[in-house]
């Protein structure tokens, strides 16, 4: 059974910086392109950032690139998200999910909350 | 960038009834289309891959299609079980885009 679980969300104040991390299991980690996924409050949803299988290639909207990096550890099938200069517009729920083919998804993770507030 | 235009916005349907959902791409996106569910509290669940494959384990009621650039997800038999909101996402190039979510209640 597939499962991607999510950690190190929280509060955190504008400007700074947070990392979560994806625990991934059930799968050959290493053979999927991963993909981060964002839901505001309320909101629809957003694509965040993709890494392919073996971590070479990075991809990510105009609204976190420069501020936000994926990364992977194939070894510990863990995918990460360092966001750095924090805003408030980046608070939402953030989902791990891994691609089926491409950038389209196939499972997700339960979601982990950060919230960017003075 | 490709837009992804999804309508309608909310729908009200019955139990049994067909319900359909479409999402318009501002260019060729070719099959690179997905269909997702969400419900309330939960993460969305993959429904339909390459715009009319269906997911592992997603019910037959549930189907996907293609004209051109309009893309459609069908429910053939609507079951208390399928409410939600739905979600169309263009994976053609990046940035990668969603439609803004259809809110499907019973009516």
């Amino acid at each position: 059974e597939v499962q991607l679980v999510e950690s190190g969300g929280g509060l955190v104040q504008p400007g700074r910086s947070l990392k979560l991390s994806c625990a991934a299991s059930g799968f050959t980690f290493s053979s999927f392109a991963m993909a981060w996924v964002r839901q505001a409050p309320k909101k629809g949803l957003e694509w965040v950032a993709t890494i392919t299988s073996g971590g070479s290639n990075t991809y990510y909207p105009d609204s976190v690139k420069g501020r936000f990096t994926i990364s992977r550890d194939n070894a510990k099938s863990t995918l990460y998200l360092q966001m750095d200069s924090l805003r408030s517009e980046d608070t939402a729920t953030y989902y791990c999910a891994k691609a089926l083919t491409g950038s389209l998804f196939d499972y997700w993770g339960q979601g982990v909350m950060v919230t960017v507030s003075s | 960038d490709i837009q992804m235009t999804q309508s309608p916005a909310s729908l009200s349907a019955s139990l049994e009834e067909i319900v359909t959902i479409t999402c318009q791409a501002s260019q060729d996106i070719g099959n690179w289309l997905a269909w997702y569910q969400q419900k309330p509290g939960k993460s969305p669940q993959l429904l339909i891959y390459g715009a009319t494959s269906l997911a592992d384990g997603v019910p037959s009621r549930f189907s996907g299609s293609r004209s051109g650039t309009q893309y459609s997800l069908k429910i053939s038999r609507l079951q208390v079980e399928d409410i939600g909101i739905y979600y169309c996402l263009q994976a053609y190039s990046a940035p990668y885009t969603f439609g803004a979510g259809t809110k499907l209640e019973l009516k």
